[in-house]
């Protein structure tokens, strides 16, 4: 089934260790982003990828790092978390960076103690 | 700053007709998204405009003013299964979705 998927699905990481999330499409998008999502706030772009080979910074990136070796893979670390770092993590892609559409995977839900 | 608004939380009838509004003001503008999300899920796009005017798809139109900053959502025909947040985002000049906090919708029988 074509989509986006990510895991893991749910994470409780103490604070200062290293953590990767993955982020796997199968749709051929070229670009990829990360989103963090808070209660009363809106989604808030962490990284990005144009295409493979390529990144950049979002609204958020502080804390975060990003590679993209490949088109289909798009790995989200963080290095040393900290608890400001709890939330619900979305990776999205779409087929270029404009105008379409951006298609969502399932979430990772981080609490870092 | 760039900032998108819409209303935190609105309420309205099985069957009924509801209007969620978003304003916004970014650095630039290409083109204005809705998203639907369920609680515990992700978003699944809506709609998309770019010019001035009314898109319609079934039950649910979105319509866009850029001269003022606003757009809004339009569903019809309510059903139990709307009950959602509902996202609006703006494509800003770095082609970057801006995100309001979204609008809960809570459909009552």
């Amino acid at each position: 089934i074509a989509g986006i998927t990510q895991a893991p699905t749910s994470q409780i990481l103490a604070a200062g260790r290293r953590m990767t999330l993955r982020c796997t499409q199968d749709m051929r998008h070229n670009a990829m982003y990360w989103y963090r999502q808070d209660l009363g706030l809106g989604l808030r772009l962490i990284h990005y990828s144009n295409t493979a080979g390529t990144t950049g910074k979002g609204e958020v990136p502080d804390g975060y790092s990003v590679s993209r070796a490949n088109t289909d893979d798009f790995p989200l670390t963080l290095a040393s978390a900290v608890p400001s770092q709890t939330s619900v993590y979305f990776c999205a892609s779409s087929r270029d960076r404009e105008p379409n559409e951006q298609f969502f995977g399932p979430g990772t839900r981080l609490t870092v103690l | 700053g760039q900032n998108i608004d819409q209303p935190t939380e609105m309420t309205a009838t099985e069957g009924a007709i509801v209007q969620i509004n978003c304003t916004y003001q970014t650095s630039g503008f290409n083109g204005l998204f809705w998203y639907q999300q369920h609680a515990g899920e992700a978003p699944t796009f809506l709609s998309y405009n770019v010019l001035d005017g009314l898109e319609e798809k079934g039950r649910f139109s979105s319509f866009l003013s850029r001269s003022k900053g606003y757009s809004y959502l339009l569903l019809k025909e309510l059903q139990m299964k709307d009950s959602a947040s509902y996202l609006c985002a703006v494509r800003d000049s770095n082609y970057q979705l801006i995100w309001g906090a979204g609008t809960k919708l809570i459909i009552k029988p």
